[in-house]
């Protein structure tokens, strides 16, 4: 069955840089793209970006633009959003996804569990 | 950028009613490119409907979507118990990609 299994929670001060990994399983997984999303405590999704497997091709969030790199390990099945300057209103669970091509847009059909960021001095 | 506006903020309803959630888009979107997530509580979403109408690998009948342009609708036609949470729509049509602010379904 199809899995995406993230890294652990990190704490990191501001200004640092976060790594989170996406090991995925159960799929070809050149065959699909990755998309990252971002959720503040208690708040909405934010969509980072999408990262297409086959081509390493990348579409990140304007807001984003210049911390986020979205990459993939193809021997490993593995995607990483690394994201860098940390600030406080980064705090927040991240999610990467299974990215579906249809029409012509990228939707999410299978979630990892969530891997928790805190920033924080 | 395109911003969708979920409504109601709060819907309270109770079990085996029928639930209408709407999702409004500030320019037009292709109906390929709406989709529904449900939230539930410490969990990560979880993918309802594409394309606008298409559902989802294992999503129940119950739920169906709808809607072209800039108004689409997400209906549950009888409230479980474990329909009790959050949905987004979101646009995958233009970048960046966005997402409603979420409708609480909560128990009446």
């Amino acid at each position: 069955q199809v899995q995406l299994v993230q890294s652990g929670a990190e704490v990191k001060t501001p200004g640092a840089s976060v790594k989170v990994s996406c090991k995925t399983s159960g799929y070809t997984f050149i065959a699909y793209g990755i998309t990252w999303v971002r959720q503040a405590p208690g708040q909405g999704l934010e969509w980072m970006g999408w990262i297409t497997d086959y081509s390493g091709n990348t579409n990140y969030a304007q807001r984003l633009q210049g911390r986020v790199t979205m990459t993939t390990d193809t021997s490993t099945s593995t995607a990483y959003m690394e994201l860098r300057g940390l600030r406080s209103d980064d705090t927040a669970m991240y999610y990467c996804s299974r990215a579906v091509w249809y029409g012509s847009g990228w939707y999410s059909d299978y979630w990892g569990q969530g891997t928790l960021v805190t920033v924080s001095s | 950028e395109i911003v969708l506006t979920q409504s109601p903020g709060t819907l309270s309803l109770s079990s085996g009613e029928r639930a209408t959630l709407s999702c409004r888009a500030s320019q037009s979107v292709s109906s390929s490119n709406l989709a529904w997530y449900q939230q539930r509580p410490g969990q990560a979403p979880r993918l309802l409907i594409y394309g606008a109408s298409n559902r989802a690998t294992g999503i129940p009948d119950r739920f169906s979507g709808s809607g072209f342009g800039t108004d689409f609708t997400l209906t549950i036609s009888r409230l479980e118990p474990v329909d009790f949470a959050v949905y987004y729509c979101q646009q995958y049509g233009s970048s960046p990609y966005t997402f409603g602010q979420g409708t609480k379904l909560e128990i009446k």
